[in-house]
């Protein structure tokens, strides 16, 4: 069964900082751009960050870029996103999601991890 | 950035009801245009992609059209899991992926 499954969430202080991690399973990882997705409460979805199957390439968010770093390790069939200076904006459930790479869709999601940024 | 407008943001139907919700994007992405379905606390999941092409297990219910930069979801005879939040993403852009504010269906 092709799944994807985030952990690494909770709760942490403004300016703080959490490493989220994806596990990759049923298909081959290694093949695939990885997108990060997150979603505030009661909010629409917002793209975070993207990265190449081989890490030549990565992509971020306006609103991340600088505080947010993706990363993959294919030998571990894993995604990470490395969040630093943490606002209470980037409060949300944080998604990854594997990338169709003909048309871009993201065609398989993880569940989701919540991330809590408050002091 | 490619600005991405849903309409309505929200709908009311019933069991049995067809009902199409429109995005339209500020500028043109040939077909570049999927739509996600998402349940209440769950993932997104895609149903449409490139404009039209039906995502395998999507029921034919599901349909989609349109290119440049208007589109339109159509769901015919809503049955009780339809009732969810509907994005449109833009993917003409990678890896830059805009999503359209969301339209909730409700009953």
């Amino acid at each position: 069964e092709v799944q994807l499954v985030e952990s690494g969430g909770g709760l942490v202080k403004p300016g703080g900082s959490l490493r989220l991690s994806c596990g990759a399973s049923g298909f081959s990882f290694s093949s695939y751009t990885m997108n990060w997705v997150r979603q505030a409460p009661g909010k629409g979805l917002e793209w975070v960050a993207s990265i190449r199957s081989s890490s030549s390439y990565i992509y971020y968010a306006d609103s991340v870029k600088g505080r947010f770093t993706i990363s993959r390790d294919n030998s571990k069939n894993s995604l990470y996103l490395q969040m630093s200076s943490l606002r209470a904006e980037d409060t949300a459930v944080y998604f990854c999601a594997r990338v169709w790479d003909v048309f871009y869709y993201m065609d398989v999601w993880g569940k989701g991890t919540t991330v809590t940024v408050s002091s | 950035d490619i600005q991405m407008t849903q309409s309505p943001s929200s709908l009311s139907a019933s069991v049995g009801d067809t009902v199409t919700i429109t995005c339209r994007t500020s500028q043109s992405i040939s077909n570049y245009l999927n739509w996600y379905q998402q349940e209440p606390g769950k993932a997104p999941q895609v149903l449409i992609y490139a404009a039209s092409s039906l995502q395998t297990g999507v029921p034919r219910r599901f349909n989609a059209t349109g290119s440049g930069a208007e589109f339109t979801l159509t769901i015919s005879n809503l049955q009780p899991g339809d009732f969810a939040t509907y994005y449109c993403q833009q993917s003409f852009t990678p890896p830059h992926y805009d999503f359209g504010q969301g339209t909730k269906l409700e009953i």
